[in-house]
């Protein structure tokens, strides 16, 4: 099974600053990976995915299958960035499920 | 617009109730899940819908039951309900393709006290 590690349970920056969201999972498989934001009484969505390659509100997120990573990055943090980010590889034993990550509350501080 | 909409956003019920969370989305997608959401756990899958009257058991699916009697409403049941259900319930739908991963889309969410 997918086992899915965000060490960061919060992530606390400054404004301007560059903040970096880590994730690692254990199946690399497929390239479908997916990053998913929730702001505060908002539903969660999706921020980005990785098949996409597409740079959503700033983030970027890389793909390394060597080290199965899949780490958000934004150089110049913003306060609209205050979120709960979720990593979500694909889950290894059925078409169209996601494993997601325990999450991380980023904190953009002005 | 893609909608995905619960049937309450807050619910209060007694241990021992039978509870009914109601999802339905209206972009025809085959798959339907339902998650819970805790702090410091994430989402954990309770159970997954590929289509009508089809099922497939989640991560965490004692407890629990669903329904999928037709495409666009997926049902979850919670038997007999207990404290340590308490939680935020969200539904999500996404596309279904062959060997393929689609963007699921979400509810807004139930929050469901049992006390």
């Amino acid at each position: 099974a997918q086992r899915v590690t965000q060490p960061e349970k919060l992530l606390s920056v400054f404004k301007g600053a560059p903040v970096e969201l880590k994730c690692n999972y254990s199946y690399s498989g497929s390239p479908e990976l997916f990053w998913y934001v929730q702001y505060s009484r908002q539903r969660l969505q999706l921020l980005l995915r990785h098949i996409s390659r597409e740079s959503i509100k700033g983030f970027t997120a890389d793909l390394n299958k060597g080290e199965t990573s899949f780490h958000l990055k934004k150089p110049f943090a913003q306060e609209e960035d205050s979120a709960m980010y979720y990593c979500a590889p694909p889950q290894t034993d059925s078409w169209g499920k996601l494993q997601f990550g325990a999450g991380t509350q980023v904190v953009v501080t002005p | 617009d893609v909608k995905v909409t619960q049937s309450s956003r807050y619910l209060v019920k007694r241990t021992g109730e039978k509870v009914f969370l109601e999802c339905v989305q209206d972009m025809d997608h085959e798959n339907m899940f339902w998650y819970r959401q805790d702090p410091g756990l994430g989402l954990r899958l309770i159970y997954f819908s590929y289509d009508v009257k089809m099922k497939e058991k989640g991560d965490i699916p004692e407890g629990y039951s669903v329904s999928r009697e037709k495409k666009e409403r997926f049902s979850l049941i919670l038997e007999s309900a207990s404290t340590n259900q308490t939680s935020m319930y969200l539904c999500a739908s996404s596309l279904s393709g062959t060997g393929g991963v689609y963007e699921q889309y979400f509810g807004p969410g139930t929050r469901l006290t049992v006390t």
